[in-house]
């Protein structure tokens, strides 16, 4: 079974900071995706980034890039100049290629100290 | 609509009565998702449908939990004989197909079951 592990439960970090939140996650496939899901107190999941486990090449989205280790099965996600609206629940997700489910972690909660 | 939309988006309930939530996909969305958000937790997968074919029911939880899609359009999520367990926010997100493609999500149906 597939499953993805957030080992961070909250995280915190100074505005205009750089924080990095982990994610592992472990599979027997070859061809998947990952993706980054942020949760603000609205409760709407909202897309932050994604990526192709065939692309070497990291994702990455404006201020959000991604560390992407395919040997280590290793997902962070790297928020560079950390904004007061940042804070949020980020959830790490997976979808194996030809199957629709999507696999969450547990999420890291981020706090923006100002 | 603009979003996928659900509704009720609270809903209190006493411990044995039935429960019906609701969402409305991003029109022209072939694929819907239901999840279940327990308080402290990641999502939990609960059912996919996609076209016509017939849904992926492997998360649904028992069989107090059951979903239908009319129309290929809203679907909706009913919960018979609910338990205090049941409480969770319960998410709905729609997608145009699989893959890298980005599933929407809904506000999300915070149930509460006393």
């Amino acid at each position: 079974a597939q499953t993805v592990t957030q080992s961070q439960p909250e995280m915190s970090v100074q505005e205009a900071e750089t924080v990095t939140l982990s994610c592992t996650y472990d599979t027997s496939e070859s061809d998947y995706y990952l993706f980054w899901y942020k949760q603000p107190p609205s409760r709407q999941m909202i897309l932050v980034i994604r990526q192709e486990a065939y692309k070497q090449q990291n994702a990455t989205e404006n201020r959000f890039s991604v560390n992407f280790q395919k040997a280590a099965k290793s997902f962070s996600l790297k928020i560079s100049d950390s904004q007061l609206g940042d804070a949020a629940m980020y959830f790490c997700a997976y979808r194996v290629f030809g199957n629709e489910k999507l696999t969450f972690g547990t999420g890291t909660r981020l706090t923006i100290i100002p | 609509g603009a979003g996928v939309s659900q509704s009720p988006s609270n809903k209190v309930t006493e411990k044995g009565k039935d429960v019906e939530l609701r969402c409305d996909p991003i029109s022209g969305h072939t694929a819907l998702y239901w999840y279940r958000q327990s308080l402290g937790q990641g999502l939990e997968f609960l059912i996919y449908f996609q076209g016509n074919s017939a849904p992926d029911k492997s998360g649904l939880p028992s069989d107090r939990f059951s979903a239908e899609r009319t129309g290929g359009s809203v679907s909706t999520l009913t919960i018979q004989r609910t338990q205090q367990e049941d409480s969770a926010v319960y998410l709905c997100a729609s997608s145009s197909t699989g893959g890298l493609t980005e599933a929407f999500f809904g506000q999300g149906t915070r149930l509460t079951v006393v």
